[in-house]
């Protein structure tokens, strides 16, 4: 069982470069999230999904962006990259419904540095 | 303004002893709290958690108390081990399965 896999584990953009992150997810969840730390500091959520077609903003959405067009996949965009996006980003996901105590399950997580 | 604060940034304690790691948060509303456990290099996996209508739940050595009234959540690991060094984040749920976290503590065990 896979459970949540991110792609890549690390890259180098320059400045005003744009990739995507991905995150898929085995476990049939309908909640996914992206979130990204910076040292030292805890996890900021990015945005969040509630299930395929529905996206939503979190705390830290500026510079990113993301789409949900199956309940496995949730990439992140970055465009025109810039120093300050220079981070750790975990994909998650969560059983939706009454269950639903928060417990988030991680990916191994991507660390991106913009230079 | 930060809604959950791990005020201790580093906490290192013996082998077999208590490990009690605290958290303080602001927001009333949130209806579930968690411990997650992270190593270097590894994403944070979930370690146990407490609904909101608690004041107690316990899983092996593991142990959290919720304080409703001073806003205030601990987590006691006996006997301490080795394997037990990481760093530990406090997460406060607010529907939709949304955390939000605090800064984390290292915790380191000696042996």
């Amino acid at each position: 069982n896979a459970g949540v896999t991110q792609t890549p584990k690390f890259r180098i953009l320059k400045i005003g470069q744009s990739m995507t992150l991905q995150c898929t997810q085995d476990m049939n969840h309908n909640y996914m999230y992206w979130y990204r730390q910076d040292p030292g500091m805890g996890l900021k959520l990015i945005y969040y999904s509630v299930g395929a077609g529905i996206t939503d903003k979190g705390e830290v959405p500026n510079g990113y962006n993301v789409s949900r067009s199956t309940t496995e996949d949730f990439p992140l965009r970055l465009e025109l990259a810039a120093p300050s996006q220079t981070s750790v980003y975990f994909c998650a996901s969560s059983l939706a419904g009454d269950t639903n105590t928060g417990e988030l399950f991680f990916g191994e997580g991507s660390r991106l540095t913009v230079l | 303004d930060q809604q959950v604060k791990q005020n201790s940034p580093s906490l290192s304690v013996q082998e077999g002893r208590i490990s009690i790691l605290n958290c303080d948060y602001t927001n009333s509303m949130f209806d579930y709290f968690l411990w997650y456990k992270k190593y270097p290099a590894e994403g944070p996996t979930f370690l146990i958690s407490i609904s909101s209508i608690k004041d107690k739940n316990e899983d092996g050595r593991f142990t959290v108390f919720l304080n409703k009234s001073a806003k205030h959540l601990s987590l006691h690991i006996v006997p301490s081990q080795p394997g037990d060094s990481a760093v530990y984040f406090c997460a406060a749920s607010l529907g939709e399965g949304k955390s939000t976290f605090g800064d984390g503590t290292t915790l380191t065990v000696k042996p």
